[in-house]
């Protein structure tokens, strides 16, 4: 079983619609969690992290945690063509007493919206 | 301010020949990353530096991956007796503090082993 899985789609939604993007963990000992966006033939960017269980939201992005069943997601409101990209689920999971901060990535969602 | 950099931008070497990749991080950043991306797939950690220091290699995948930071800026990825498969992207990133998580990338180095 992958670390971090995720969907690899792709995800197509019309202009205007909410997008959904899902992620799944193996490690309960997972402490942080982020959404990188990755345009073809460019380097990941951060969109969101979030550390709690809940949901966090940021303009038109939310992110939601859930740690009891090992499941983040994005949302995704008012898609745009602008948001086609691949999002990448980044997990940071603590080794012991240390925190080296790497991150443990999903293979990506490709999303597609059609205007 | 300026970005995480790296250079070169793309690489094209022989099978069997050595390379370096470099990072430059964004100034102040005291933790740095190497990452290695596939087509199709999520980066995938190689190394971590906290200074001048490796406090983690345990994504380099053999002995002939080594990176070195000597001053705790600019680290250099060195891979020795290329192979066709070692062809990614190769990525670096920095982040500002032991405490901080978020780590901002740079643009990838893509290399290609003929």
């Amino acid at each position: 079983q992958k670390e971090v899985e995720q969907n690899s789609g792709p995800l197509s939604v019309p202009e205007g619609a909410i997008a959904s993007l899902n992620c799944t963990y193996s490690d309960r000992g997972s402490q942080s969690f982020f959404w990188y966006r990755q345009y073809s033939g460019k380097s990941p960017e951060l969109i969101m992290f979030i550390y709690s269980n809940g949901d966090k939201e940021d303009g038109r992005f939310t992110a939601q945690l859930n740690k009891a069943s090992q499941y983040v997601s994005l949302l995704i409101r008012d898609s745009q063509p602008s948001d086609s990209a691949t999002y990448l689920c980044a997990v940071n999971i603590k080794q012991s007493s240390s925190n080296t901060g790497k991150l443990i990535f999903g293979q990506g969602t490709t999303l597609q919206v059609k205007p | 301010g300026a970005g995480v950099s790296q250079t070169p931008s793309n690489k094209v070497t022989e099978k069997g020949k050595y390379v370096e990749l470099r990072c430059d991080p964004i100034s102040g950043h005291t933790a740095l990353y190497w990452y290695r991306q596939s087509l199709g797939q999520g980066p995938e950690f190689l190394i971590y530096f906290q200074g001048t220091g490796a406090a983690d290699d345990s994504g380099l995948p053999n002995d002939r991956f080594f990176a070195v930071r000597p001053e705790g800026s600019v680290s250099t990825l060195k891979i020795q007796r290329t192979e066709r498969g070692d062809s990614a992207v190769y990525l670096c990133a920095s982040k500002a503090s032991y405490s901080t998580d978020t780590q901002y990338f740079g643009p990838g180095t893509r290399l290609t082993v003929l």
